[in-house]
């Protein structure tokens, strides 16, 4: 069910170090996934997305890790910078949500320099 | 590169007036979506819209709200008679089809 005044979790990393951020998701149904970043006060940017007939998805310094097993999904963020500073949400979807996204509780990621 | 735009980005309301939020999707999009984020809490889905027919709702999406696609390129959400608990952020978004891409949102602040 719904939480009320969520506390979400943080991670505060160095500048310059890997990022791990960690979801699980709610349905084992679920065949696309996709990660959020949202900065303070603005809508969630699309940053990498990942299917179900996959297991690892690599872009620009992000790398998205699906484990299907265990409903598990992390993002690594590679030599982390203080503009990655913001909140990271993963979402997911699939035939039983129609084409809505369901979206996790989010992490807070603190970059110090 | 195309964005979601929204209007206004700010509206504070006295509760039981009307609000109309408004969205440009991304001009090839086909799909349109409604969230809104309750602060400190998640993002939740409220409607989407297809063909120019709502393709699915949420719970929260009551009579008190509807959406429509006026003509080519706008996109709304009025709430007939706001709440308190009305007040959040409400995002658009908009997809071709599987990711969708969102807005920068409008602070709806019910008073």
């Amino acid at each position: 069910g719904e939480s009320v005044g969520l506390h979400l979790p943080t991670l505060s990393v160095q500048e310059g170090d890997n990022s791990i951020i960690n979801c699980a998701y709610s349905n084992s149904a679920s065949d696309y996934f996709i990660w959020y970043k949202q900065e303070s006060g603005k809508g969630p940017q699309f940053i990498i997305d990942i299917r179900s007939n996959m297991d690892k998805r690599q872009g620009q310094r992000v790398t998205v890790l699906l484990n299907k097993t265990v409903k598990h999904l992390s993002l690594q963020i590679a030599a982390t910078q203080p503009g990655d500073s913001a909140v990271y949400f993963c979402a997911e979807t699939g035939m039983e949500y129609g084409n809505k996204l369901v979206f996790g509780a989010g992490t807070i990621l603190r970059v110090k320099s | 590169e195309p964005e979601v735009t929204q209007t206004p980005s700010h509206q504070v309301t006295q509760m039981g007036q009307e609000v109309i939020l408004r969205c440009v999707p991304i001009s090839n999009h086909l799909y349109f979506y409604w969230y809104r984020q309750i602060l400190g809490q998640k993002v939740e889905f409220l409607v989407s819209f297809y063909n120019n027919e709502i393709s699915e709702k949420s719970e929260i999406f009551d009579d008190q709200f509807s959406v429509e696609r006026p003509d080519g390129s706008n996109f709304t959400l009025k709430i007939r008679s706001t709440k308190l608990e009305d007040s959040a952020m409400y995002f658009c978004a908009s997809s071709p089809m599987g990711t969708q891409y969102f807005g920068p949102g409008t602070r709806l602040l019910v008073l």
